[in-house]
């Protein structure tokens, strides 16, 4: 199993450009998960999904949309990227029955200029 | 809007000495309690996982109690190593929801 997989690494944006980052599972986990990382404040939600063609959004979810067209992978897209949107990105899923534990994929350092 | 909160912020030890961080979460309608280690530049690697009351978890040198009905949990390290600096973050699920909502962490500094 690769677990969770995220694409690119690092990306470096002008604002206003629009961009996806990748995430895809191989565990079958019905529940995927978008969150930013920013120095001082921990993980922060931006958009979950519980199944295919099911998503909602977190705590932070201005200037950023998702889909769900499979179970497998969970798209995040920036439509006009901004400063402040400059962040690390890490996708996670996780089973909704049974064993909870949350995988995290290995992050995306984004920077927009 | 939920709330969990991490104390203390940071922590420097010397290597040896025992150590312990709390996180506090709302108490109604609880449904699991996740610690998490996060080394700078990797993704963040599951500790623990508790769902019951008076739950105790161990892994090695480290282990968890959890309270859901004062809404508290404590990460205990017993003899703190270097390769133990990292960022101890915990996340609470409701029931009926899906979502970890995380506290912005713990970061320990352990010197040799």
């Amino acid at each position: 199993n690769a677990g969770v997989t995220q694409t690119p690494k690092f990306q470096v944006l002008k604002t206003g450009q629009s961009m996806t980052l990748q995430c895809a599972q191989d565990m079958n986990h019905e529940y995927m998960s978008w969150y930013r990382q920013d120095p001082g404040m921990g993980l922060r939600l931006i958009h979950y999904s519980v199944g295919a063609g099911i998503t909602d959004q977190g705590e932070v979810p201005n200037g950023y949309n998702v889909s769900r067209s499979t179970t497998e992978d969970f798209p995040l897209r920036l439509l006009s990227a901004a400063p402040s949107q400059t962040s690390v990105y890490f996708c996670a899923s996780r089973a909704i029955v049974g064993y909870i534990e949350q995988f995290f994929g290995p992050g995306t350092r984004l920077t927009v200029l | 809007i939920l709330n969990v909160e991490q104390s203390p912020q940071s922590l420097h030890v010397q290597e040896g000495d025992s150590t312990n961080f709390t996180c506090s979460f709302p108490s109604s309608n609880f449904y699991a309690l996740h610690w998490y280690r996060w080394e700078t530049a990797k993704s963040p690697e599951a500790l623990f996982v508790m769902t019951l009351n008076g739950d105790e978890k161990k892994k090695g040198r480290i282990s968890a109690t959890l309270n859901t009905k004062e809404g508290y949990s404590y990460l205990y390290i017993k003899g703190s190593q270097p390769e133990d600096s990292a960022t101890y973050l915990c996340a609470f699920t409701m029931d009926s929801s899906y979502k970890l909502i995380f506290g912005s962490g713990t970061r320990l500094l352990v010197r040799p």
